[in-house]
């Protein structure tokens, strides 16, 4: 198993700003994914983190929203841009197991007031 | 119709009961089956994970997975207050990860 860490763990931003959330894997993996869940749903996949290029993005999310880096084969980061109230949510990083298990991080809260 | 349908719940339960919680699904290709715990202000862990058809036990918990019926079943004997979380069936139809198929979780209450 791999063992993920987020962080910010949470945080509170003001409309308009800019966050970035950095995940690390204890280990080298081949890949990583970012989800949302918002309060009382599921997950929702936004983008596959690509290691050495360009992340791939699921419907309804897109790269200037959303911009997404994996400088390695441990690391990634998510940014959410220009924050509305609407981005409030939980942001979810994980990475693949290998038999087609995902592990996850603890997860970032994070409130768009 | 959603692909997976999992019952929301919530599932309140005396301590010591037995759980039942289920999956179905429509997606005839899924062959990997996944359940995840996931605590209040937590990220999901992975409970249990099955490949193709079966049953698999560990400890207290038992999945079984019925392919011809499109039904996956997450057993919990002696459920203890500790178990009280929100469950995820997750299913995928290869082994890279990247088209795992999450159901909406079942909040379950196991009350002392």
């Amino acid at each position: 198993s791999a063992v993920i860490s987020q962080k910010p763990s949470r945080d509170i931003c003001q409309r308009g700003t800019s966050l970035t959330i950095q995940c690390q894997v204890d280990s080298q993996v081949t890949m990583m994914f970012w989800y949302r869940q918002q309060p009382g749903q599921s997950l929702t996949l936004i983008a596959t983190a690509n290691q050495g290029s360009e992340a791939t993005y699921e419907s309804g999310f897109v790269i200037d929203k959303f911009p997404i880096s994996r400088p390695n084969l441990t690391f990634s980061t998510l940014t959410v841009s220009n924050m509305s109230p609407e981005d409030s949510s939980i942001y979810l990083c994980s990475a693949a197991g290998g038999r087609g298990e995902l592990f996850f991080g603890e997860g970032s809260r994070l409130t768009v007031l | 119709q959603k692909e997976v349908e999992q019952d929301p719940g919530p599932l309140s339960v005396p301590e010591g009961a037995i759980v039942s919680l289920n999956c179905t699904y429509s997606n005839s290709a899924f062959q990997y089956f996944m359940w995840y715990r996931q605590y209040s202000r937590k990220g999901p862990e992975l409970l249990m994970y099955t490949y193709s058809s079966g049953n698999k036990e560990d400890g207290r918990f038992t999945a079984q997975v019925d392919k011809s019926s499109k039904y996956i079943s997450l057993f919990i004997r002696d459920s203890q207050p500790s178990d009280s979380a929100t469950y995820l069936c997750a299913m995928s139809d290869n082994n890279a990860g990247n088209m795992l198929t999450f159901g909406g979780g079942t909040r379950l209450m196991v009350k002392p």
